[in-house]
This record gives C-alpha cells, sequence and structure tokens, in this order.
C-alpha cells in the first residue's frame, strides 16, 4: 500500500497568514498514463471531507484561490495564503494512482 | 445538484452483519464510480472499496483490510449504493461515507453526510 505521511500533525496560524502542509508518499505516485493522482481535502468540524485540490495543483469547483498546490513524484505541499475563520478543520493529502486508494493522517489547522 | 444519503447504521453486536444504502441523485448514476470510505472518531478516512460504472461492467476492487468480509453493490434502477458488511468487529466503528470517485481524477468529488455504525456487546 502506498502509505500518505503528512507534516506537521498540527498547525495554529492568524488570520491573513499563509501555512504550508506537506505531504509526502512512500511510492511515486506518478500513473503509467503520465498523470499524478495527488489530491487535498478539508474536513470542516462535524462535516463530511470536501475536495479542495485535484492532479496536484488543479482547484476543484468553487474553490478560492488562496489554495494551491503543487509538488512531484513523492514530495507535495497545500498552500493557504490569506488564512479565513472558515479554513479551520483538518486537511487530508490523499491519492488515487494505485488500488487500495488512501490517505494522509491529517493536519489539523487552528485559527489564532 | 449532486446529492448522497447514506442510511442503515447503527449498533451491532460483534460477528454480526449490517448492510448500508447510499441514495444518489443529481447526477447519472450508472456513468459513476462509486466508493465506501470509513472514518473511525477521531482517526483519517479509509478507503473500504470501489464499484466501477457500467462502462466498466460494474466491476469491484477492494481494500485487503475488508476484502472477503465487505461487499460493494448497486442497484442502478434506483440509484443506490449498498455496502454489505459481515462478522463484524469492534475495530469496523466508524462513520461510513458514500462517495463519488471520479477515475479521470483520481478523486472523491463528492461525499455524503456519512452514517456511524458502532460494533459494540
Amino acid at each position: 500500500d502506498v502509505v500518505m505521511t503528512q507534516t506537521p500533525v498540527s498547525l495554529s496560524v492568524s488570520l491573513g497568514g499563509q501555512v504550508s502542509i506537506s505531504c509526502r508518499s512512500s511510492q511515486s505516485l506518478v500513473h503509467n498514463n503520465g498523470n499524478t493522482y495527488l489530491s487535498w481535502y478539508l474536513q470542516k468540524p462535524g462535516q463530511s471531507p470536501q475536495l479542495l485540490i485535484y492532479k496536484v495543483s488543479n482547484r476543484f469547483s468553487g474553490i478560492s484561490d488562496r489554495f494551491s498546490g503543487s509538488g512531484s513524484g513523492t514530495d507535495f505541499t497545500l498552500k493557504i495564503s490569506r488564512v479565513e475563520p472558515d479554513d479551520l478543520g483538518v486537511y487530508y493529502c490523499g491519492q488515487g494512482t494505485q488500488y487500495p486508494l488512501t490517505f494522509g493522517s491529517g493536519t489539523k489547522l487552528e485559527i489564532k | 445538484e449532486v446529492k448522497l444519503l447514506e442510511s442503515g447504521g447503527g449498533l451491532v453486536q460483534p460477528g454480526g452483519s449490517l448492510r448500508l444504502s447510499c441514495a444518489a441523485s443529481g447526477f447519472t448514476f450508472t456513468d459513476f464510480y462509486m466508493s465506501w470510505i470509513r472514518q473511525p472518531p477521531g482517526k483519517a478516512p479509509e478507503w473500504l472499496g470501489v464499484i466501477r460504472n457500467k462502462a466498466n461492467g460494474y466491476t469491484t476492487e477492494y481494500n485487503p483490510s475488508v476484502k472477503g468480509r465487505f461487499t460493494i453493490s448497486r442497484d442502478n434502477t434506483q440509484n443506490i449504493l449498498y455496502l454489505q458488511m459481515n462478522t463484524l468487529r469492534a475495530e469496523d466503528t466508524a462513520i461510513y461515507y458514500c462517495a463519488r470517485w471520479m477515475y479521470t481524477t483520481g478523486v472523491f468529488d463528492y461525499w455524503g453526510q456519512g452514517v456511524m455504525v458502532t460494533v459494540s456487546s
């Protein structure tokens, strides 16, 4: 199985600030077709996870440009700029390159 | 509007069985892969399995952690996804979500609200 390792486990940021979350995979996420199926999700308190980013750097419909993804191979980053109160929750990375599909252990974002 | 609504959760004894349902609406059900994902309280999500779309013969893939105990099926006339869970254990206690799986982008683009399953005597 592809193990997804996220750091940090938690972080605290002031409103308007910027944060970065790291996600590393135990194997390359480059599919045989050349695509890299790395995605990011946000789970707000009491809600289901919601899709933010797909294929490393593409924002899902309706997602603010304050969210950006980058990386390649086994090393990926989610950046959130101009943090707002609605950004709090747990962020998960996920891989869709090979079965079984797997998620990272999560990064909890708190607002100072 | 895409909607996914799970039902069938509850309390079950160890060794028991339970079947979850997920009613889908707002999209052409047969065109999409569908998945089940669970999340134990305070932990990360765990993918359980997927059932492919009509074009791919409605075949299935499972996480080895549940293969042989859990079965995913779909009723394409009523747009319902099912998860049959057998020989349940305490460690199967979790919120269970159905989600639409987009194999072209490798993501779960829509999730249900989830249903709680508690395995306890």
